[in-house]
């Protein structure tokens, strides 16, 4: 059991390029998170999905795009990086059940310059 | 608009000396608070959720009550190894899912 699975764990991009950072859970979680954490601050809710195939958008949704076609994989786009975007990145799932129980991703630190 | 202040930024502690953090919290409908851990470069880790005024829960030297307005996290005789990042955060509202987080504070354990 892995739990929640984030790749690439380090990313430098620079200034208009695209990319997908990958999420994957295995433990047959309904809900699944984005959220950002900039140094020294908490966790911002980019997006988030109830289950495969619903999405919605969190408290910074601008710059990213989300979907949800299986209920293991949650994958996010940015689509024109910018510097702003410099952050650490962590995915997350909870169970229908306990939904405020998240689980947390090792997260993916990425350097737009 | 959901808002979440934790107090202090940063907390010293020496080994074995109580103290607790503070996350007061503005919300229009509370439907959970819960408290998390996060060690440096690591996801934050799930610790408690408290649902309603009066409850209280505890594991190991923590232990976390909640008031309407604020939520206290007591450490009862801290080790080193308690030095961590405890996250507070909301629920509240029709939107399951749509957590709020305050910044955190910093716990440093000396031994």
């Amino acid at each position: 059991n892995a739990g929640v699975t984030q790749t690439p764990k380090f990313r430098i991009l620079k200034i208009g390029q695209s990319m997908t950072l990958q999420c994957t859970q295995d433990m047959n979680h309904n809900y699944m998170y984005w959220y950002r954490q900039d140094p020294g601050m908490g966790l911002k809710l980019i997006y988030y999905s109830v289950g495969a195939g619903i999405t919605d958008k969190g408290e910074v949704p601008n710059g990213y795009n989300v979907s949800r076609s299986t209920t293991e994989d949650f994958p996010l786009r940015l689509l024109s990086a910018a510097p702003s975007q410099t952050s650490v990145y962590f995915c997350a799932s909870s169970p229908r059940d306990r939904v405020y129980e998240q689980y947390f991703g090792p997260g993916t630190r990425l350097t737009v310059t | 608009e959901d808002q979440v202040t934790q107090s202090p930024e940063a907390l010293r502690l020496q080994e074995g000396e109580s103290s607790s953090l503070n996350c007061s919290y503005t919300v229009s409908g509370l439907r959970g608070l819960f408290w998390y851990r996060q060690d440096p470069g690591k996801g934050p880790e799930f610790l408690f959720t408290l649902y309603s005024a009066g409850e209280e829960k505890e594991k190991e030297r923590l232990k976390a009550t909640l008031t309407k307005k604020e939520s206290f996290l007591h450490i009862t005789a801290p080790k080193p190894e308690d030095s961590a990042t405890y996250l507070c955060a909301v629920q509240a509202g029709t939107n399951a899912g749509k957590s709020t987080f305050g910044d955190g504070t910093t716990l440093t354990v000396k031994p």
